[in-house]
Parts: structure tokens; sequence; C-alpha cells
């Protein structure tokens, strides 16, 4: 069964720093890997996917990065600001119709 | 943007009791997910469902539950005789197709459900 680990589990960085987040899966037969956003009380909302066959993904100040074979993905966000404070998740699918889910990383970014 | 919708945003109940979350998926999305997430743990996929039936559960998805799309727009998932261990929030989610052809997943805001 696919294990989705992510670190650190907190972070908290001042206002402008550029931060990386870090997933780790067991299993490197996936599909593609997700990396989504949740705000308290709030639902998920996805930032990127990368497809199993990509190396990575960019949108705006996100980047996520995908090493397939050795079971590790990364979410680099540039100049990051107080909005950017969520928990944020990376999940991956396999052989299946569902994500697996990390247990995510807390960011706190300081004013 | 269209989003998911789902309701009510906070339930509670009793044990014992039956319950039904509502959710409303993106209109033009055929594949339809219930995810939930313990306190504390992981978001755990619960059943996915396309063509008005089950295509896959996970074991957590027993026979106290069930799923239905009574009609052309919504998408329900009914506790028969809730548990306190069913104390989660409980996300619905849709997307346009297969998201093994990598297709984005997208969530509703969920229904914290608790069991007393």
């Amino acid at each position: 069964k696919q294990e989705v680990t992510q670190i650190p589990a907190a972070l908290s960085v001042p206002e402008g720093e550029n931060l990386v987040l870090n997933c780790s899966f067991t299993d490197s037969a996936i599909y593609n890997l997700q990396w989504f956003r949740q705000d308290p009380g709030k639902g998920l909302t996805s930032l990127l996917l990368i497809q199993s066959s990509q190396r990575e993904q960019t949108s705006g100040r996100l980047n996520a990065s995908l090493d397939k074979s050795s079971g590790r993905s990364t979410l680099y966000i540039a100049a990051s600001q107080p909005g950017d404070s969520a928990t944020y998740l990376c999940a991956v699918m396999d052989t299946g119709n569902q994500f697996y889910f990390g247990t995510g990383t807390s960011l706190t970014v300081i004013p | 943007e269209p989003e998911v919708t789902q309701t009510p945003s906070h339930q509670v109940t009793q044990m014992g009791q039956e319950v039904i979350l509502r959710c409303v998926p993106i209109s033009n999305h055929l594949y339809f997910y219930w995810y939930r997430q313990i306190l504390g743990q992981k978001v755990e996929f619960l059943v996915s469902f396309y063509n008005n039936e089950i295509s896959e559960k996970s074991e957590i998805f027993d026979d106290q539950f069930s799923v239905e799309r009574p009609d052309g727009s919504n998408f329900t998932l009914k506790i028969r005789s809730t548990k306190l261990e069913d104390s989660a929030m409980y996300f619905c989610a849709s997307s346009r197709s297969l998201i093994g052809l990598n297709e984005k997943l997208f969530f509703g805001s969920g229904t914290q459900l608790s069991v007393l």
C-alpha cells in the first residue's frame, strides 16, 4: 500500500523567503502527483499536478518537481507571502482511481 | 469559477442515527468521490462513483456507508448508523474524467460531522 510522508510537519518563515516542502512516497509506480493547499475550515485547493512522465510543473511562484525513481517530490515557493500560510498536502495516485495523501506541512509566513 | 458545493458545513448527530451528507459536483464532471479526514490524520479515500455506480471503494467504506446520485446534480453519502469514530471532515470531490488520465481533482469545503 502506498505510504506518503511529508517533511517538515510545520515550517515558519519570514516573508520574502524562498522555501521547499518535501514529499516522499513508497511505491514509485504512480500515475501522477498533486499538491494541494488546505486552509483552516476549508476544502483542498489543487495547486499543481505532475504527470508521471514529467519532471516539474510551474505555476506563478510555485514549482513542483518529481523524481519518480527515488519516490520524491518537492514544492518550491518563491518569495513567500503571508497569504501563503496554509497546510500543503501532497497526494499520489497509483494504480487505482484514488489519491493517497500525506499528513501535510503547516506553513506560516511571518510578515 | 465553478466549484463543488457541500451541505451542511457542520452536522451533529447522536450515535446510531443516520446522516446524509450532500454534495453538488461541478456540472460537467463525470467522476465523483468522497474522502474524509479525521482530526489530525491524513485525508483518506472512501469511494469513487461513475455512471451511477461505485467504481472503487476503500476498506473504510463498509456496509454502513452508501452513495447515491438521486438526480442530475446531487451526490450524497449516507451513513446508516453512525459511530463515534465516524466523526471527521467529509470531503466531496469531482473530476471531468479519470484522475488516472491526469485530471485535477476539485474538492468541496467539507462537512464536519460530529457524532456524540
